[in-house]
């Protein structure tokens, strides 16, 4: 079974500019969640899917990011225009039941590395 | 709100080492306990976890007892090997869907 994947593996781009980061989860997992790590910090919740509804945003830094799950399966993440503080690894992970049982297990991809200059 | 501590790297150890990495939380009520684990080149994938107080998780020779009368979810190991080499990650779940991380510890283990 193939595992959480994330595309790019890198970014680099210039203040200013769009940058469309993309997660594929496991196949069957509606529940998709997006993470960040600024250098150094924290890993730090972004948002999580359901399908394709956002069941919880409130970790989305300003609305310079914009997330999407159209058909409830990949889902991108699009920084729009982009800031020096956005450079960090952006996360993303998947579950196959997100009721809010504690010890249910996230899946996490190997992370998209981006760097603002 | 709800948060994690862990220990700050990197630590470097010597083969058949025992290894702490101590993590302690802040949140109300019983949250699950995590430890997640990076590997070079790799996403995170969960080492292991308490779901309550008392329980000890276990994997791969790593142990963390979920201790709830100190708020710590330390992980140990009694003899680290040089494939112990990863970025370490404390996490908690409480109410919701998403976790709470600590910062990160780096290991590196040297034959």
């Amino acid at each position: 079974e193939a595992g959480v994947t994330q595309f790019p593996s890198h970014s680099v781009i210039e203040k200013g500019q769009t940058v469309t980061l993309r997660c594929d989860p496991i196949s069957g997992h509606d529940n998709l969640y997006w993470y960040r790590r600024v250098m150094g910090k924290e890993i730090k919740f972004l948002l999580h899917f359901v399908k394709e509804s956002k069941q919880d945003e409130s970790g989305m830094p300003n609305n310079r990011f914009l997330a999407e799950r159209t058909g409830g399966t990949y889902s991108t993440l699009k920084v729009q225009p982009a800031e020096l503080e956005d450079s960090g690894v952006y996360f993303c992970a998947s579950s196959q039941d997100g009721s809010g049982i504690l010890g249910e297990t996230q899946y996490f991809g190997p992370g998209t590395r981006l760097l603002v200059l | 709100g709800d948060s994690v501590t862990q220990m700050e790297g990197p630590v470097t150890l010597s083969e058949e080492a025992f290894l702490t990495i101590n993590c302690t939380y802040t949140a109300t009520g019983y949250p699950s306990l995590f430890w997640y684990v990076q590997y070079p080149g790799e996403g995170l994938q969960l080492l292991l976890k308490a779901t309550k107080a008392d329980d000890k998780g276990s994997n791969k020779g790593f142990e963390a007892t979920y201790r709830k009368e100190t708020t710590s979810f330390h992980l140990e190991k009694g003899s680290v090997q040089v494939s112990d080499s990863a970025v370490y990650f404390c996490a908690l779940r409480h109410t919701g869907n998403q976790f709470y991380f600590g910062t990160g510890t780096s290991l590196t283990v040297i034959p």
